[in-house]
């Protein structure tokens, strides 16, 4: 159990565009769910927590505007990439927190591979 | 300040050697530990985690930590190491109750020789 995935995997698109990526919980309602970004052969930042139904609560120095997030149900929340430069290209990654889990646990998703041409 | 030190930021050991994986924390709270696991373009996978009770907590793929609060340590350790453990490792400490957000150390990237 506790199952992540993240959709696409891997996205190539062209500067000015947006991207949406998708993290779902496949078989246990999230309460919250993260959102990082890791750069090469660096550690995870986090950007944002997204709570079901409530607006995301962003770190410091992350623009809301340009990383949108959606928590509409327990098992979905999406990032999107408004108007994408190539110097957002990185991985994202997304974890859940499991509404019934141990405190503080968290399952990741295996990852979004963005490129920004 | 909150933070998680790994000080060897790449380590190469031998297949079946035994491995050690030093991480050291700062936390104001009762701190929750956790290892996980990254291969090359993949998400992370959770090795273990201490939250409680026995300090020495066994992990999946025969990995093992300690937590040491008098050091404020948690290392992972293994006997013998395997040519599929080459990843990234990294520690992460957290705390209960409206503390979710986990901090993370930087990393260590481990080789392993044939």
């Amino acid at each position: 159990g506790a199952v992540v995935s993240q959709h696409p995997s891997r996205v190539i698109c062209k500067s000015g565009t947006s991207v949406k990526i998708e993290c779902r919980s496949l078989d246990f309602q999230a309460t919250t769910m993260f959102w990082y970004r890791q750069f090469p052969k660096k550690s995870l930042m986090l950007m944002a927590t997204s709570n079901e139904g409530s607006k995301a609560t962003y770190e410091q120095g992350v623009e809301k505007d340009k990383f949108l997030i959606n928590h509409a149900s327990l098992t979905l929340s999406t990032l999107t990439v408004t108007s994408a430069h190539p110097e957002d290209s990185s991985f994202y990654i997304c974890s859940a927190r499991r509404l019934a889990g141990e405190v503080n646990e968290q399952f990741f998703g295996p990852g979004t591979r963005l490129t920004v041409l | 300040a909150q933070s998680v030190t790994q000080p060897d930021i790449h380590i190469t050991v031998s297949e079946g050697a035994s491995l050690e994986l030093r991480c050291n924390y700062s936390y104001g709270a009762t701190p929750y530990l956790f290892w996980y696991v990254q291969s090359p373009g993949q998400g992370l996978q959770l090795l273990l985690k201490y939250f409680s009770g026995d300090t020495l907590v066994q992990g999946i793929k025969g990995f093992e930590a300690e937590f040491k609060r008098s050091q404020s340590s948690f290392n992972l350790r293994k006997p013998s190491v395997h040519w599929s453990d080459a990843a990234e490792y990294f520690c992460a400490v957290g705390g209960a109750g409206n503390n979710r957000k986990l901090i993370w150390g930087l990393g260590t990237s481990l080789a392993v020789n044939p």
